[in-house]
C-alpha cells in the first residue's frame, strides 16, 4: 500500500544551521506531497506542497522538490531559526480516490539552539 | 473566520465511559476527517466524510463512531473508552478531493484535543 517514510529524529541544530529532512515515499498513481508543521501544542499546518514531478514546494524559506525518479520529497531550509523548532511531516495523496485523506509519515522532531 | 476548531480541548475518562468530541468548520468544506496522533505513529485515519449525511471507514475505525448531520460539523463518538484509545484527537477539513491537484485539496486541521483514558 501508499505510505511515507520519512527520517528519524530528533535533529537537534544550531541557529542558522542548514536542514534537511528526508522523505521517502511508495504509491500507486501519481500523489501529491506535502509537509505539515506542528508546533507545540498546537495542530497541524500546511508548510508546503507540490502536485507533480519536478514541482518545488516553498514557503517560510523552506523548500521541497518532487523527485518522481527517486520517489522523495525532501525537505530543506539553508539557515534555520530557533522559532523553527516543531515536528515536521511528510504526507502524501493520491488522485481520484475522493476522501482517502493523507498518508502520513511518523514525523521528524526539529529541535534549534541559538 | 475561526478555521476548524475542537471541543474539548482536554478530557480525562475511566474505562467503560462514553464521550464525543465536536468538530466544526466554517470554510463551507464538503470533505472532514478524525486522524488520533500518537507517539512515533504519525497520524492515522479514523474516520472521514465527503458531505453532509456520508461517513466512512479509515485505516482504524474500531471502537469509534461518527456522525455528520451538518455540513459544517463531524462528531466522533466513543461507547466504551478502553486505555488504547489514550490519544491526541485532531479533526481536518477540505474542500475538495485529496490528491487531485486542486490547491483546494489542502487539508486544515483544528488545535486537537487531548484525551485520557484510564
Amino acid at each position: 500500500g501508499d505510505s511515507v517514510t520519512q527520517m528519524e529524529g530528533p535533529v537537534t541544530l544550531s541557529e542558522e544551521a542548514f536542514l534537511t529532512i528526508n522523505c521517502t515515499y511508495t504509491a500507486t498513481g501519481y500523489p501529491s506531497l506535502f509537509w505539515y508543521v506542528q508546533y507545540p501544542g498546537e495542530g497541524l499546518q500546511l508548510l508546503l506542497k507540490a502536485t507533480k514531478a519536478d514541482d518545488k514546494g516553498s514557503n517560510k524559506g523552506f523548500e521541497a522538490t518532487y523527485r518522481k525518479e527517486t520517489t522523495s520529497f525532501h525537505l530543506e531550509k539553508g539557515s534555520v531559526q530557533v522559532s523553527d523548532s516543531a515536528v515536521y511531516f511528510c504526507a502524501l495523496s493520491v488522485p481520484d480516490q475522493a476522501g482517502t485523506a493523507l498518508i502520513f509519515g511518523k514525523g521528524t522532531t526539529l529541535s534549534v539552539s541559538s | 473566520n475561526a478555521g476548524v476548531t475542537q471541543t474539548p480541548k482536554f478530557r480525562v475518562l475511566k474505562t467503560g465511559q462514553s464521550m464525543t468530541l465536536l468538530c466544526a468548520q466554517d470554510m463551507n468544506h464538503e470533505y472532514m476527517y478524525w486522524y488520533r496522533q500518537d507517539p512515533g505513529m504519525g497520524l492515522r485515519l479514523i474516520h472521514y466524510s465527503v458531505g453532509e449525511g456520508t461517513t466512512a471507514k479509515g485505516e482504524v475505525p474500531d471502537g469509534y463512531n461518527v456522525s455528520r448531520l451538518k455540513k459544517q460539523n463531524f462528531l466522533l463518538g466513543l461507547e466504551s473508552a478502553a486505555p488504547s484509545q489514550t490519544s491526541v484527537y485532531f479533526c481536518a477539513s477540505s474542500y475538495g478531493t485529496s490528491g487531485s491537484g486542486d490547491p483546494q485539496e489542502t487539508q486544515y486541521f483544528g488545535p486537537g484535543t487531548r484525551l485520557l483514558v484510564l
